[in-house]
């Protein structure tokens, strides 16, 4: 099955720096990938749709210079949290859909975000 | 009212028990159906889509009434690696999904 991984699965950092989440497809090329975040004990929400060459499309109620997308490649996409604070602690989540443009997203690991 | 909605639970059942999650939604447009599995701090996975017709995989069974914006997901004889969270995810545009909540399953040896 299509492979999906992030980088890093958890960090830790201080409130006002900024932190770069990898999302990589690995065996399969990837025209568009998701954002999500999950708080505990609730759903996963998705931040924004990032398709490759071209700007990110970002939900409602997401700032897109807070939480900027980079999908230079059809394998790669990267979310930076720019000037994190506390609250924005959570489970960040990638998915990937392939070129066969089904509707299966495939999931990575997550991203375990901690703003001290 | 949210998009999708769950009943949060958590069900506690006894291994062996037959039990039911239900899920509704409130778009009429939506096009496609799934069950995913979570883990506690894991991403989903895929357990099952859902079609109009039902569909039965093992122990699993699934079933989509469009009339009444209904899904539902049967489990039969529970065990104890069947404990996770259940979550209902709606298909809505190109590549939008729509997540519940998720129902909490604890199977009880």
């Amino acid at each position: 099955g299509a492979v999906v991984s992030q980088h890093p699965s958890w960090v830790i950092c201080k409130s006002g720096t900024s932190v770069k989440i990898e999302c990589r497809s690995l065996d399969f090329q990837a025209t568009t990938m998701f954002w999500y975040r999950q708080f505990p004990k609730q759903s996963l929400m998705l931040m924004a749709t990032s398709n490759e060459g071209s700007k990110a499309t970002y939900e409602q109620g997401v700032e897109k210079d807070k939480f900027l997308i980079n999908h230079a490649s059809l394998t790669l996409s990267t979310l930076t949290v720019t000037s994190a604070h506390p609250e924005d602690s959570s489970f960040y989540i990638c998915s990937a859909r392939g070129l066969d443009s089904t509707d299966t997203q495939y999931f990575g690991p997550g991203t375990r975000l901690t703003v001290l | 009212r949210k998009e999708v909605e769950q009943d949060p639970g958590p069900f506690n059942v006894p291994e062996g028990a037959t039990v039911a999650f239900n899920c509704t939604y409130s778009n009429s447009a939506s096009q496609s159906f799934f069950w995913y599995r979570q883990d506690c701090r894991k991403e989903p996975k895929l357990l099952m889509s859902v079609y109009s017709s039902g569909n039965e995989d093992g122990r699993f069974t699934a079933q989509l009434n469009r009339a009444s914006q209904y899904i539902s997901l049967l489990i039969r004889d529970s065990k104890l690696s069947d404990s996770a969270t259940y979550l209902c995810v709606v298909h809505y545009g190109p590549g939008k999904l729509i997540f519940g909540q998720g129902t909490t399953l604890q199977v009880k040896p």
